[in-house]
């Protein structure tokens, strides 16, 4: 099974409704993050997690929400979706004590569009 | 702040051509990550290599090599023989390790290797 899950793969929505994407990791990490990737401009942080109780926002937090469930979980809300956040969304964690390259590992991604 | 910049948007080559992508990045630590990642047209982010700034040493992984050069700030990435399963988008990123430890993208390079 793969160490990070995104659910869902692809969503389409619709402008003004409001949706959950999920993240979940069984790598035991307490830093979690949230990426956007839009064509041509590589991928921008969103938001980020040291541990459940510790969240903070990234560059381009505006619009997002988010929720860490437990050490394990860590969702991304978009509480009114407008079509320029079409993109494709990644989860990642990493290991602060993982080492010298405290490497971040990523989820397969979710492509949103909001029509 | 940290910038990465991959100026080369797309490249094109024949099959068993060589092939360098570039990167050149910015940052005012001393110490600092950089990796390359590879996204073919499935979408998941692949992990290649990483590098920190201590570690001038080049690589070779088989068709791969990566040429890191701190004098003028460039981590560029050749494949030798280039193949048609290496189309796909590739990303240089830099990670300091202060802040969020997120990783900073470049914007990308599209390599189309032609049959």
């Amino acid at each position: 099974d793969a160490d990070v899950t995104q659910t869902p793969r692809n969503r389409i929505t619709k402008t003004g409704k409001r949706i959950m994407l999920e993240c979940s990791q069984t790598k035991g990490h307490d830093r979690m993050y949230w990426y956007r990737q839009d064509p041509g401009l590589g991928l921008r942080l969103i938001y980020y997690s040291f541990d459940v109780k510790d969240i903070n926002k990234g560059e381009i937090s505006d619009g997002y929400s988010v929720s860490r469930q437990a050490q394990a979980k860590f969702s991304l809300s978009l509480e009114s979706a407008i079509p320029n956040q079409t993109a494709l969304y990644f989860c990642a964690t990493s290991d602060p004590s993982g080492g010298l390259y405290n490497e971040q590992f990523f989820g397969p991604g979710t492509r949103l569009t909001v029509l | 702040a940290q910038k990465v910049t991959q100026a080369q948007t797309e490249i094109s080559v024949v099959e068993k051509e060589d092939v360098t992508l570039d990167c050149v990045y910015e940052t005012r630590d001393t110490t600092y990550y950089l990796f390359w990642y590879k996204q073919p047209p499935s979408g998941e982010l692949v992990f290649l290599i990483r590098r920190n700034s201590f570690d001038e040493q080049n690589e070779i992984s088989g068709r791969y090599s990566w040429n890191f050069q701190k004098s003028t700030s460039s981590f560029n990435f050749t494949i030798t023989a280039s193949q048609v399963v290496d189309s796909a988008v590739y990303f240089c990123a830099l990670r300091a390790i202060t802040g969020a430890n997120n990783l900073f993208f470049g914007t990308g390079t599209r390599l189309t290797v032609i049959p």
